[in-house]
């Protein structure tokens, strides 16, 4: 089974500060990761996925996210946080051979304050 | 329109009401999801539809009733809800149901159970 640990369900920083989300998972196979975000009275939408190539993924809006296979992490940062960053992220991961079955973590608020 | 739409937006219904949600995607994927939301909890697979056919359903109960006529459209019909039912019920597609293709993620219907 997998699962999707995300550390603090809620994140404040300042605007043009470092914006780190944690994310660790489990799984017995290597994994396929997601980070989605949600905006207020949206559906989600991917910031970007880890799918076996280059362990450093970039995605839009200025996030990335570096696969950790030793720490089974996959951390989501953006090095400038903009007061449009606010909203709600998510991490997710499938298996390989598992098919598109998503396993999502229970969320990361993210506030930025001026 | 575009992407995937989803109506209602929002939802109030009583315990021995019946009503349907509609999902409509205009991406031309073969693979169609619903998920809900609750506060404080991760997303929920409910139900996974690949080229029409239901080919997964996480124990939901059965007053919980998908349909999917056609790769574009899919239904879930409510009745005899309860109070716990209350929620953000997410549709979403996806190119098919093999990792690791995004899932594109409608903006959700609120219900309310009353």
């Amino acid at each position: 089974a997998q699962s999707v640990t995300q550390l603090g369900s809620h994140v404040s920083v300042s605007e043009g500060a470092l914006v780190l989300l944690r994310c660790n998972y489990s799984s017995s196979v290597p994994p396929y990761l997601f980070w989605y975000v949600q905006y207020p009275n949206q559906g989600l939408q991917l910031l970007l996925k880890y799918t076996s190539a280059a362990t450093l993924v970039k995605g839009i809006n200025g996030f990335e996210a570096e696969f950790k296979k030793s720490e089974t992490s996959f951390h989501l940062t953006k090095p400038s946080a903009h007061m449009s960053d606010a909203a709600e992220y998510f991490c997710a991961v499938s298996r390989t051979g598992g098919g598109n079955k998503l396993t999502f973590g229970t969320g990361t608020q993210l506030k930025v304050e001026l | 329109e575009t992407g995937v739409t989803q109506t209602p937006r929002h939802l109030v219904m009583g315990m021995t009401n019946k009503k349907s949600l509609k999902c409509e995607q205009h991406l031309g994927h073969n693979a169609m999801y619903w998920y809900k939301q609750s506060a404080k909890k991760p997303l929920e697979l409910m139900f996974v539809y690949s080229l029409e056919e239901r080919v997964e359903n996480n124990s939901v109960p059965s007053r919980f009733s998908p349909e999917c006529p056609n790769s574009s459209h899919l239904f879930l019909h409510l009745h005899t809800l309860q109070p716990e039912d209350s929620a953000l019920y997410l549709c979403a597609s996806s190119q098919d149901r093999t990792a690791p293709y995004e899932q594109y993620f409608g903006p959700g219907t609120r219900l309310t159970v009353t």
